[in-house]
Formats: C-alpha cells, structure tokens, sequence
C-alpha cells in the first residue's frame, strides 16, 4: 500500500500571500496524483488531476507541480475562500487509492 | 449538470447491516466507474471501494473487506453500499463520488464530482 504524507499538518498564511503546500509518496505514483480542496462541511472539490493539470472552473493561481515521490500544491494570492483543508491522492498503484491526512490552510 | 444524492444513513447498532443508496444524474451512469469514500468526524478521508461502469469489476480498502458490498443499477442510475457487521470505527460521512475517467479510455481515476453525503453513526 502506498502512504501519502502531506506537509505540514496546519499552514498559516495571511491573504494574498503564497501558499506552498507539500505532499510526498511511500515510493513512486508517476504523475497520477490529485489535489482536493475541502471546506467545512461541504465534499471535497477535485482541484488539480495528473499531479499538475487543473480540473474544470478551478482558478489559475491554484497550480501543482512534481512526479514520483514528490508533489506540491501552489496558490499564488491567497483569498480568502481558499482557506481549507487540502487533501491529496494517488491513483497509481490501487487498491487503495490513498490519500494524505491533510494539510490545514489557515488565515494568519 | 452532474448530481449525487446519497441516502440511508442513520444511527445503527454495532454488528448490524445498513444499505447506503447515491442516485446520480446530469452524465451517462453507465459510463463511467464509482467511489464510496469516507470521514469519520474531524478526520480525514478514506477510499472506501469502486465499482466498474458496467459492475464487472469492484475493489475495498482492506479495513471494510469482507463486510462491505459496492453495486450499482445502471437501469436506476443508482449506486449502493451494503454495510454489513458495523463497527463503531465505521462512523462516518459516506461520500459517493463519481471517476473522472469515462470508460472507453481504460483509465480509472481521481473522483470529479462528490455528492455531499450521507452519515453512518454506530453506536449501541
């Protein structure tokens, strides 16, 4: 089974700044990896597929990046609705197809 | 536009069975596979099973294996979940979610479109 780690469990960022958050893989997923973005008590929303292309609506400053072990998640300036957790997926090598335990995106 | 409604949560007792349901409209039900995936209260999410479009194929975490049961009426457009011998650590919001994939590319994928889910406490 492969173990998705994300980093760090909580980021604290102020409005209009970057966000850089980080996701790392127990041994390589190629590209097959998925950003989502989940808001309190709402389902998660798919934000980013193939570890870097954005899914339909999804904003440009949302953007990923990475392949194999190590992938990142990327908002440019900060709003203040993409405050929220932040989870990502392999879909590489299933079952299961695993996710991250989340990051946390808080307003500084 | 795509929609998923799940229904059949509620509170059960530990070791019984419950039978979750996801209508889904708005794309081609047949065409395309789907996931259960939960959370149980203040964690995070957990893939739970997938089914082919057309049911040939279905696949569990190993933590419901054994006791859950992934099926689908493409004539309905209707997912299901059947629940059986419940664990307290089953609690949890059931969210069925859509592949993003349609069939005819041989992918299966990330979920594209969650329906806002159903909960599932169990509790004596």
């Amino acid at each position: 089974e492969i173990m998705m780690t994300q980093s760090p469990a909580t980021l604290s960022v102020s409005p209009g700044e970057r966000a850089t958050l980080s996701c790392r893989a127990s041994q390589s997923v190629s590209s097959n990896l998925a950003w989502y973005q989940q808001k309190p008590g709402q389902a998660p929303r798919l934000l980013i597929y193939g570890a870097s292309t954005r899914a339909t609506n999804i904003p440009a400053r949302f953007s990923g990046s990475g392949s194999g072990t190590e992938f990142t998640l990327t908002i440019s300036s900060l709003q203040s609705e993409d405050f929220a957790v932040y989870y990502c997926q392999q879909y590489n090598n299933w079952p299961p197809y695993s996710f991250g335990q989340g990051t946390k995106l808080e307003i500084k | 536009q795509v929609q998923l409604v799940e229904s059949g949560g509620g509170v059960v007792q530990p070791g019984r069975s419950l039978r979750l349901s996801c209508a889904a409209s708005g794309f081609t039900f047949s065409s395309y596979a789907m996931h259960w995936v939960r959370q149980a209260p203040g964690k995070g999410l957990e893939w739970v099973a997938v089914i082919s479009y057309d049911g040939s194929k279905k696949y569990y975490a190993d933590s419901v294996k054994g006791r859950f049961a992934i099926s689908r009426d493409n004539s309905k457009n209707t997912l299901y979940l059947q629940m059986d011998s419940l664990r307290a650590e089953d609690t949890a919001v059931y969210y069925c979610a859509r592949d993003q994939y349609h069939h005819t590319t041989g992918y299966w994928g990330p979920c594209d479109y969650w329906g806002q889910g159903t909960l599932v406490t169990v509790s004596s």
